[in-house]
């Protein structure tokens, strides 16, 4: 049964950059088509959709957060990552990774539990 | 930037019909998903393609779109529905993935 799990710090110092990986077992990264997304939920708020990319390597981000955001992913560890630069205490959220592959909209169906990470100095 | 609209909060009595709707000008184009999340937990897909069931869904969940807004149904809502749901699709390129600000349901 596919899985996915989150990894990271948990604490990020304002400015510098939140990187966090996410690892997919009990099935490919690659060869399937799917994507994988990355969505965080700042505490006591909704969900944000932050990008995605397919095991290629196409990527797609939320506008609203391009300029700060690079999603990447390794085939050969069965992972993929997240880089957001420049963070702020506004970017403190639980962070999840997930798998799209429902519909032609590609929604999420498998998730990752979370991780928390918080944004302060 | 596209955006999906919800009402913030829903309140039914247990055994009652619950609905949260959701609008969005690409909705006649894409279809919409439902997820549902509890306190402390991932969401949880609880409908797709604007009308279909994952395995393992209860029966009383039901979708159904028209024009511009979706609808997320559940039959005989249970204490045990309290949840927030989110809607969720893409815009009309297809390239940017977009949530529902959320409906907080109480079922009490």
């Amino acid at each position: 049964q596919l899985q996915l799990q989150e990894s990271g710090p948990g604490l990020v110092k304002p400015s510098e950059t939140l990187s966090l990986t996410c690892t997919v077992s009990g099935g490919s990264i690659s060869g399937s088509n799917y994507y994988w997304g990355w969505i965080r939920q700042p505490p006591g708020k909704g969900l944000e959709w932050i990008g995605s990319i397919y095991y290629s390597g196409s990527t797609y981000y939320n506008p609203s957060l391009k300029s700060r955001v690079t999603i990447s992913v390794d085939t050969s560890k069965n992972q993929f990552s997240l880089k957001l630069s420049s963070v702020t205490a506004a970017d403190t959220a639980v962070y999840y990774c997930a798998r799209g592959a429902r519909g032609p909209e590609r929604a999420f169906d498998i998730w990752g539990p979370g991780t928390m990470v918080s944004v302060s100095s | 930037s596209y955006e999906l609209t919800q009402p913030p909060s829903v309140s039914v009595s247990p055994g009652q019909t619950a609905r949260i709707t959701c609008s969005g000008d690409a909705l006649p184009k894409k279809y919409a998903y439902w997820y549902q999340q509890k306190s402390g937990q991932a969401p949880v897909l609880v409908i797709f393609e604007d009308s279909k069931r994952p395995s393992g869904i209860p029966e009383r969940f039901s979708g159904s779109s028209s024009g511009t807004m979706a609808t997320l149904t559940i039959s005989g809502a249970q204490v045990e529905d309290e949840a927030d749901y989110y809607c969720y699709s893409t815009d009309s390129s297809g390239s940017h993935w977009v949530f529902g600000g959320g409906t907080k349901l109480t079922v009490l």
